[in-house]
């Protein structure tokens, strides 16, 4: 078993609305968690981080982390066409910030 | 500027033909990281390193060899590459003390095994 597990999609969603994507994670002692966002072939680029439950803002984005029930979500507000890419969700390999990835979920935001 | 380079870009090879796909970072960073990517599967961790002469596998080390004889650089080796080795890859680099974000990815590398 992956330690993160995500749903692949594809997530389609319209321009304007918000797009939900989920991630649960199997180790009950993970602290932190990564957001990546990747255009196709591109890098990962990192969008949000989040150690600490409740939520945490930047932009459009929110990162919500629910230790008792192991997952953690990323909301995307006012969704553009230009958000559509792959979401990955990561959490470190122990003692240090190398994150390790779930499969990601493809996000379409259609005009 | 910072950066994170990986060659060669892209790379076509045949079945048993070993190679290297080098990874260097101008940052002075402690960690190393190599992925690989494939449709649906995300990025898989193959090797990592958190300095030199330590390295330690990742999800998916089968078929694969990596070496950090200096901290600059950690080349990813495929001594015998099979078809199942098509993929893209991404090296990555951080330093042990900083913050969350201070991630680099390198370019990729896209490579076909014949």
């Amino acid at each position: 078993q992956k330690e993160v597990e995500q749903n692949s999609g594809p997530l389609s969603v319209p321009e304007g609305a918000i797009a939900s994507l989920n991630c649960t994670y199997s180790d009950r002692g993970s602290q932190s968690f990564f957001w990546y966002r990747q255009y196709s072939g591109k890098s990962p680029e990192l969008i949000m981080f989040i150690y600490s439950n409740g939520d945490k803002e930047d932009g459009r984005f929110t990162a919500q982390l629910n230790k008792a029930s192991q997952y953690v979500s990323l909301l995307i507000r006012d969704s553009q066409p230009s958000d559509s890419a792959t979401y990955l969700c990561a959490v470190p390999v122990r003692g240090s910030y190398i994150p390790t990835f779930g499969r990601g979920t493809s996000l379409i935001v259609h005009p | 500027e910072a950066q994170v380079t990986q060659n060669p870009r892209y790379l076509i090879t045949v079945t048993g033909k070993k190679l290297t796909v080098t990874c260097s970072q101008n940052m002075n960073h402690e960690y190393m990281s190599w992925y690989r990517q494939d449709p649906g599967l995300g990025l898989r961790q193959i090797y990592y390193s958190m300095n030199v002469e330590v390295t330690d596998k990742g999800d998916v080390p089968e078929g694969y060899k990596v070496s950090r004889k200096e901290k600059r650089n950690f080349p990813l080796i495929l001594e015998s590459p099979s078809p199942n080795q098509t993929s893209l890859y991404f090296c990555a680099s951080r330093p042990a003390g900083g913050g969350a974000d201070t991630q680099y990815f390198g370019p990729g590398t896209r490579l076909t095994v014949l």
